[in-house]
């Protein structure tokens, strides 16, 4: 089985910190993405990466970014968090690219609240 | 801009009742379509896919969609519902661009089964 794990199930933090939230995928694949999930407002893309050191800008990526700094690892930092932040971060990953899109296998979630 | 919009917010169903959730694309290219599921507490789970070929795709726990190119539907359905199925389900199809294999989602439906 596919395995995507997030590094932080719940971190509370305050207004102006730094925050990381690390992924890692286990099955080697090209592509990875970082949505945000609000009720009401599904899934949103922050950003994905389609490769090592390579970094596009999904809907939202305003006040985030990303690293990918090895294949199966891929960052995203709030340099300063703010309290309309405060979300649920998934992390995604997949091997498809080109015409096909997905299927996406996604970790279990960062809840991020800030104070 | 391409959009995926899901009609119903929140259903509440008896056990035994017939469910059939909508899902609307405006992307009228080659699509892939997916349905996913996140049961309280979990992670969102693939529940079936629509690649190519046979409109109608069966996915995992007794679910299925018809793909209706012309009316741009992937509707998700299933005979009997159980109070199992209580979840958030989530409709996605690819980005018109299709960069990274990217999915964007719509903005879920909340499925509460009543036993």
């Amino acid at each position: 089985d596919v395995k995507v794990t997030q590094s932080s199930r719940y971190l509370v933090k305050r207004t102006g910190e730094k925050v990381f939230l690390e992924c890692v995928q286990d099955m080697d694949h090209e592509n990875m993405f970082w949505y945000r999930q609000d009720p009401g407002l599904g899934l949103r893309l922050i950003y994905f990466s389609y490769d090592v050191k390579m970094k596009e800008k999904g809907d939202i990526p305003e006040g985030y970014s990303v690293s990918r700094e090895k294949k199966e690892r891929f960052s995203l930092i709030l340099e300063s968090a703010s309290t309309n932040q405060t979300s649920m971060y998934l992390c995604a990953s997949s091997s498809s690219s080109g015409l096909a899109g997905g299927p996406l296998f996604f970790g279990e979630g960062s809840r991020l609240t800030v104070l | 801009a391409q959009s995926v919009s899901q009609h119903n917010h929140h259903v509440i169903l008896s056990e035994a009742a017939s469910l059939e959730l909508g899902c609307n694309y405006s992307y009228g290219g080659t699509v892939n379509l997916f349905w996913y599921v996140q049961y309280p507490g979990q992670h969102l789970q693939l529940l079936l896919k629509y690649f190519s070929g046979d409109p109608l795709v069966k996915g995992i726990k007794g679910f299925e969609a018809e793909f209706i190119k012309s009316k741009f539907s992937f509707n998700l359905r299933k005979p009997s519902v159980q109070w199992s199925d209580t979840a958030e389900y989530f409709c996605a199809g690819p980005s018109q661009d299709n960069q990274g294999g990217k999915l964007i989602f719509g903005q879920g439906t909340e499925l509460s089964v009543k036993p």
